[in-house]
């Protein structure tokens, strides 16, 4: 069965520096990959996905990660990290023979420091 | 152009009642998801619906159920409600129901049972 883990529920950042938000993957075929953010008392917004093209993948608000099949991984980076980034950062995963379904990380709460 | 609207925002019940939640796909979408969120956790896969039929299931029991209409609104039953029923309820709208196309959650309905 497939799995994600996102390293640290928590990750705190003064604004400005660089933001780094781990996941990794559980999977005997690389999955389609997606990270999501979810503001306080709203839905889940995609950031950005991995559909088995380029590995770097940019998404909205200046974010990006990058596809290491043979780390499992799918990091989530900004150079500059804004206040406005505060929120909670979701992986997801979707095997890509029965992407009716997402499986989520447990997610990992970016706090900003002014 | 409205995205997904989901109803009731808030909602109290008592162990052992039964609740139905609603969720209005984006315009163009034909797929519904609903998705559990307890507490600190990330969302949990209940079921998707494609043209008006359940079409994959995640692992919950079948006090869950659901219904999709001919509009490709949808409704989230659960019976028998228990403490631990007590989460946020999202719901995602898609194109076909591939999780690479996207999908578009609403805000949710948080459920509290007591």
């Amino acid at each position: 069965a497939q799995s994600v883990t996102q390293l640290g529920s928590h990750v705190s950042v003064s604004e400005g520096a660089l933001v780094l938000l781990r996941c990794n993957y559980s999977s005997s075929v690389p999955p389609y990959l997606f990270w999501y953010v979810q503001y306080p008392n709203q839905g889940l917004q995609l950031l950005l996905k991995y559909t088995s093209a380029a590995t770097l993948v940019k998404g909205i608000n200046g974010f990006e990660a990058e596809f290491k099949k043979s780390e499992t991984s799918f990091h989530l980076t900004k150079p500059s990290a804004h206040m406005s980034d505060a929120a909670e950062y979701f992986c997801a995963v979707s095997p890509m023979d029965s992407n009716y379904q997402l499986i989520w990380g447990a997610g990992t709460k970016l706090i900003i420091k002014p | 152009d409205a995205g997904v609207t989901q109803s009731p925002t808030h909602l109290i019940k008592t162990r052992g009642q039964q609740v139905t939640l609603r969720c209005s796909p984006k315009s163009g979408h034909d797929t519904v998801s609903w998705y559990q969120q307890a507490l600190g956790q990330g969302p949990q896969f209940i079921f998707q619906y494609y043209e008006e039929e359940e079409r994959q299931r995640g692992n919950f029991p079948d006090r869950f159920s659901g219904h999709q209409f001919p509009n490709y609104s949808s409704e989230l039953n659960v019976n028998a409600l228990l403490l631990g029923d007590s989460a946020l309820y999202l719901c995602a709208s898609s194109f076909q129901g591939r999780a690479n196309y996207g999908y578009t959650f609403g805000s949710g309905t948080r459920l509290t049972v007591v």
